[in-house]
């Protein structure tokens, strides 16, 4: 089963808006991570959060990480109709050598 | 450098027929893994190598296998194709397994008829 749950599944905003996108999970984990899927694509890693982190900054990207809600969110300010895309965020399990994806959310910028 | 590459990048199989999915990676990296992702889902990891050879299950391994041929390439194998493999399955590396980046191929797009 998944650990990583996506909300919401699907996003739709104005170029120049910013778009907030939540990653809830169940067990401790090491890091998390956010990958960009453009459409028929491999995933692009964007940003990873450590457990003892809880913001992190990357260009128009900002993280945050609660690890006593396990949930994470993934914020980009000022989107482009490039950011048009499928976001995953990931997570790596405590103990374990294995990331696992969520579901992912659907990202539509519209110029 | 390539990155990590992916060959076919499209297939069509008829149920029954077998076939090798190959990936490749440039970077010298330790661990490799394989995934399929279908329509609404994210990826499910099917085989991993943490380390050149050692291999464990993922997920879904059932009617896969792979081989870790050496440090640069990791390979996945359909013996007995199903229409349930109909899906695009992606490769991806990372210098530590699990812990850190990822860096994913192109993908390829697999039909079982």
């Amino acid at each position: 089963s998944q650990q990583g749950e996506e909300d919401p599944q699907a996003l739709s905003i104005q170029e120049g808006e910013n778009a907030t996108m939540n990653c809830s999970y169940k067990t401790s984990i090491n890091n998390l991570q956010w990958y960009r899927q453009n459409s028929g694509r491999g995933l692009v890693h964007l940003i990873l959060i450590r457990s003892n982190e809880r913001e992190k900054h990357s260009g128009r990207l900002r993280v945050t990480l609660d690890t006593s809600k396990k949930s994470s969110s993934l914020l980009i300010t000022a989107s482009r109709a490039a950011d048009t895309a499928s976001y995953f965020c990931a997570t790596a399990q405590s103990n374990t050598d294995k990331l696992i994806f969520g579901t992912g959310t659907r990202l539509q910028v519209f110029p | 450098n390539a990155g990590v590459t992916q060959t076919p990048k499209f297939q069509v199989l008829k149920t029954g027929q077998s076939m090798t999915l190959q990936c490749a990676q440039d970077m010298n990296h330790n661990s490799m893994y394989w995934y399929r992702q279908d329509p609404g889902m994210g990826l499910r990891l099917i085989y991993y190598s943490a380390s050149e050879g050692t291999t464990d299950k993922g997920e879904v391994p059932n009617g896969y296998n792979v081989s870790r041929l050496n440090k640069r390439e990791f390979s996945l194998r359909l013996e007995s194709a199903a229409p349930s493999q109909t899906s695009v399955y992606f490769c991806a590396s990372s210098e530590v397994a699990g812990l850190e980046t990822q860096y994913f191929g192109p993908g390829t797009r697999l039909l079982v008829l």
